[in-house]
Order: C-alpha cells, then structure tokens, then sequence
C-alpha cells in the first residue's frame, strides 16, 4: 500500500537556523506530495505541493522538491523563526482501492527557540 | 467566517456513552472527511463523503457512524464510548477527491 516515512521529532532549533525535514515515500503510480503544517491548537493547513517529479513547492520561505529517483519530498527552510514553531506533516495522495486518498506520515515537532 | 466549524471543540464523557461530533463546512465543497489523530498525532482517515455517499471507509468499528444530511454537513456518531477512543477528530472538506483539504480545528474527545 501507499505510505509516508518522515523523520521522528521533536526538532528544536535556534532562530535563523536551516531547517531540513526529510520524508520518503512508497505508493504505486504517481502520487501528489504535500506538506502539511499544525500550529498549536489548530487544524492542519497545506503548506505547500508538488504534483509531479521535478516540481518544486514552495511557501513562506519552505520549500520541497518531488525527486522520483530517490522517493523523497524533503521539507527545507533556510532561516526557521519562532513563529515556525509546528508539527509538520508530509502526505501524499494516491488513488488506491478505487477512490483517492491522502495518506500522512506521523508528524514531525518543530520547536523554534528565540 | 469559519470555512470548516466542528462542534464541540471539547468532549469528555464516560466509557459506554454515546456522543456525536458536528462539521460543517460553508466552502463549497463536495467532499467531507473525517481524520482520527491519537496522542503522538498520528492521523489517520476513517471516512469519506463525496456528495453525501460514503466513498471511503477504512477499518474503523461499527461503532463510529457517519452521517451526511447534505453536502455541507458531515456529523460523527460514535456508540458505546471506549477509552481507546480518545483522540482529536479533525472534520476536513475539498472540491473533489482530488482538491485540497481544508481541515477544522478538531474535537477533542475524553473518554474517561
């Protein structure tokens, strides 16, 4: 089946550093990437796509790149803020079983000290 | 305006009860979902709505029962409350299967 594998957390960071969080991949076909972002208290918000290999997505200064080669949608920010501070979600969307689903990898902890 | 409003915000109850969660969601959207995240936010899909047909179904106890009396609405019930069932309901909505979700701010639900 289709699945998401994305580094176990929690991230803590200083203000201004490189943010990398990487995430892989198995689906059959060609899957849509996501990542999805949780503030505290809230809801997830889609953060940013790629719908096909080579595509790259990119919002608020984050940004992530569909390599088919290697499965991956590593989640990349080159200065994290305070206000970054999140559970960070990859997904992926894929058809299986006759009807389109999104699949999410288990989250990852963003803390991002002052 | 909230696009996707769940009520309540929070639930605690005691095991055996049966409680419902309300969504509804005022986007436009055709299809609703409901996500089930646990205490290390792990989520995971129980059902999906397209139109008001129930088009996903994953193995969830017969317990949970969706409801949809329209396409802006999609209400969870759940019977006979067990405390493996406490988690945070996230209700989400799109344009089709293939749009992007807009999730709500969730349910937090106790069972005690």
């Amino acid at each position: 089946g289709n699945s998401v594998t994305q580094m176990e957390g929690p991230v803590t960071l200083s203000e201004e550093a490189f943010l990398t969080i990487n995430c892989t991949y198995t689906a059959t076909g060609y899957p849509s990437l996501f990542w999805y972002v949780q503030y505290p208290g809230e809801g997830l918000q889609l953060l940013l796509k790629a719908t096909k290999a080579d595509d790259k997505g990119s919002n608020k200064g984050f940004e992530a790149t569909y390599r088919k080669e290697t499965t991956s949608f590593h989640l990349e920010k080159g200065s994290v803020q305070v206000s970054d501070s999140a559970v960070y979600f990859c997904a992926l969307r894929a058809r299986q079983g006759g009807s389109e689903k999104l699949v999410f990898g288990k989250g990852t902890k963003l803390t991002v000290n002052p | 305006d909230t696009a996707v409003s769940q009520t309540p915000k929070y639930l605690v109850t005691q095991m055996g009860n049966d409680k419902s969660i309300k969504c509804e969601q005022n986007l436009g959207h055709d299809t609703m979902y409901w996500y089930k995240q646990d205490s290390k936010k792990f989520l995971k899909i129980m059902f999906s709505y397209n139109n008001k047909e129930l088009i996903i179904n994953e193995t969830v106890p017969n317990r949970f029962s969706p409801k949809s009396p329209d396409k802006a609405h999609l209400n969870l019930h759940i019977n006979s409350l067990e405390l493996g069932d406490s988690a945070v309901y996230f209700c989400a909505s799109s344009y089709g299967e293939s749009g992007e979700l807009f999730f709500g701010e969730g349910s937090r639900l106790t069972v005690l």
